[in-house]
């Protein structure tokens, strides 16, 4: 079985653009949750998306988005760049996203915003 | 908002010996997770807990949920030089789908 992919591997933006990422998520996966890895705050929750819907939300502002497809592939948007977005969006897919189903991430995106 | 402490923050060992790190929480959780990072890659899975008690293996590596609900350790037996990398732990909280809470990480580096 294929694994979590993320495109692209790596992308740099100025400030004030905006960008989308991708995540493919494992086959018959359902659940894929978006992290953001910075090394002053770690890896800290973006949302999760479950057939189609965002189901739960971490703490950051609007202009970090996401949605996701009927194929289950989900994408990210972050609008309006600032230096401080510079990092790793990690991308992770279960089953159902339950407490008893693994989370499997993918290598990631570095983003860095100049 | 829920918070996991872990520690030690980094570790700089002997090939061959054990390893010891652990998380702690104000906080219940149900589930328990320990991941390996590698330098430009995504967390690994190493081992889940599930119950509050539960001492689990996979091969070297044991770990156990500990019996509050609000700790976990990670044991390393035998150290060896690719052991090297950061390890966290992650828990999740019944009704929160999908998001795992991480402690900050534990920089392990092995001397041959």
């Amino acid at each position: 079985k294929a694994g979590v992919t993320q495109t692209p591997r790596y992308l740099i933006k100025t400030r004030g653009q905006q960008v989308t990422l991708s995540c493919s998520p494992i086959s018959g996966h359902r659940s894929v949750s978006w992290y953001q890895q910075t090394p002053g705050q770690g890896l800290q929750f973006l949302f999760e998306y479950f057939s189609e819907t965002q189901r739960n939300k971490g703490n950051f502002p609007g202009r970090f988005s996401g949605r996701q497809f009927s194929n289950s592939r989900s994408e990210m948007n972050v609008s309006t760049l600032e230096l401080g977005d510079s990092a790793l969006y990690l991308c992770a897919s279960s089953s159902t996203g339950h407490l008893t189903d693994t989370q499997y991430f993918g290598p990631g995106t570095r983003l860095t915003v100049l | 908002g829920q918070q996991l402490n872990q520690s030690p923050q980094s570790m700089f060992i002997q090939e061959g010996e054990d390893v010891s790190m652990n998380c702690t929480s104000s906080s219940i959780f149900n589930t328990w997770l320990w991941y390996k990072q590698d330098p430009g890659e995504g967390p690994v899975l190493l081992i889940a807990l599930y119950k509050a008690g539960e001492l689990t293996s996979n091969g070297r590596l044991t770990a156990q949920f500990g019996i509050t609900r609000k700790d976990s350790f990670l044991n390393i037996s035998a150290s060896i030089p690719s052991d090297v990398g950061i390890y966290f732990c992650a828990g999740l909280i019944a009704g929160n789908t999908g998001k795992l809470i991480f402690g900050q990480g534990t920089t392990l580096q092995v001397k041959p």
